[in-house]
C-alpha cells in the first residue's frame, strides 16, 4: 500500500462550482499536511499547510483534516478559471500525492 | 522575503552528455535545499537534500549526484546521461524546523535524446 493515495483525476467543473479534493494516507505518524498547487510547467506553489486535525480557511480555500480517517481534504469554493491546475497534496518531504488534475471551465 | 531560481527552464541534452543544473536561494541562510524529479503519472521523487555546505544526502542510487559549494547554492549533475534521466526536476528550500513546507522553484524540463 502507497502511503499517500490522490485521485489523478481530471476532474472538469463548471465555474463558481465547489471544488473538493482529496487525499488519504497510511502512516498515523504523519503530523502535518500541505496543498500544492502546481501550472503546467511550472514548479507547484504552497496552498495551505496544516499541522493539526480540524479544519483551515484561507479566501476560498478550506483544508480539512481528519486523523482518524488518515484521510485529508481542499475546499475550494466559487471556483474560477486560474483555479486550473494541478493539486498536491504532501505528508513529508518524502510523500507526495501524484495530484489531481483540475479544470474549471468557464 | 525569499525567492528562488532554477536554470535553465529547458534542457535538450544528447544520451551521454554531462548534465549542470543550478539552483540559488536568495533572502535567507542556511536553508535545507533539495532536488526532486517528476515524472509524469508517478508524482515528486526526492533525489537529494542537503542541510548545510557540503552536506549531500542521497535518497535514490542513480545516475545523478548533487553539491552545495556554497549556503544558498545547490548543483545537480550527471557525468553521462540516460534516456531514464529525462523528466522535470525541481529544487526546494525549506527553512526552520524540519516540519516546515518547502518552497519550489519553476523547474527545469530535461530531455535526454
Amino acid at each position: 500500500q502507497k502511503e499517500v493515495e490522490q485521485d489523478p483525476g481530471p476532474l472538469s467543473v463548471p465555474e463558481g462550482a465547489i471544488v473538493s479534493l482529496n487525499c488519504t494516507y497510511s502512516n498515523s505518524a504523519f503530523q502535518y499536511f500541505m496543498w500544492y498547487r502546481q501550472y503546467s510547467r511550472k514548479g507547484p506553489e504552497l496552498l495551505m499547510y496544516t499541522y493539526s486535525s480540524g479544519n483551515k480557511e484561507d479566501g476560498r480555500f478550506t483544508a480539512q483534516v481528519d486523523k482518524s480517517s488518515k484521510y485529508i481534504s481542499l475546499f475550494i469554493r466559487d471556483s474560477q478559471p486560474s483555479d486550473s491546475a494541478t493539486y498536491l497534496c504532501a505528508m513529508s518531504d518524502h510523500n507526495f500525492g501524484k495530484g489531481t488534475s483540475l479544470l474549471v471551465t468557464p | 522575503s525569499q525567492t528562488i531560481h532554477q536554470w535553465p527552464a529547458t534542457l535538450v541534452q544528447p544520451v551521454g552528455s554531462p548534465l549542470s543544473l543550478e539552483c540559488t536561494v536568495e533572502g535567507t541562510s542556511n536553508p535545507n535545499l533539495y532536488w526532486y524529479r517528476q515524472a509524469a503519472g508517478r508524482g515528486l521523487q526526492l533525489l537529494f537534500y542537503s542541510v548545510g555546505i557540503g552536506q549531500i544526502s542521497s535518497e535514490v542510487p542513480q545516475n545523478l549526484s548533487a553539491s552545495r559549494p556554497q549556503d544558498r547554492q545547490f548543483i545537480l549533475s550527471s557525468k553521462k546521461l540516460l534516456l531514464s534521466d529525462s523528466g522535470f526536476y525541481l529544487c526546494a528550500y525549506k527553512l526552520g524546523t524540519e516540519n516546515s513546507p518547502l518552497h519550489f522553484g519553476n523547474g527545469t524540463r530535461l530531455t535526454v535524446t
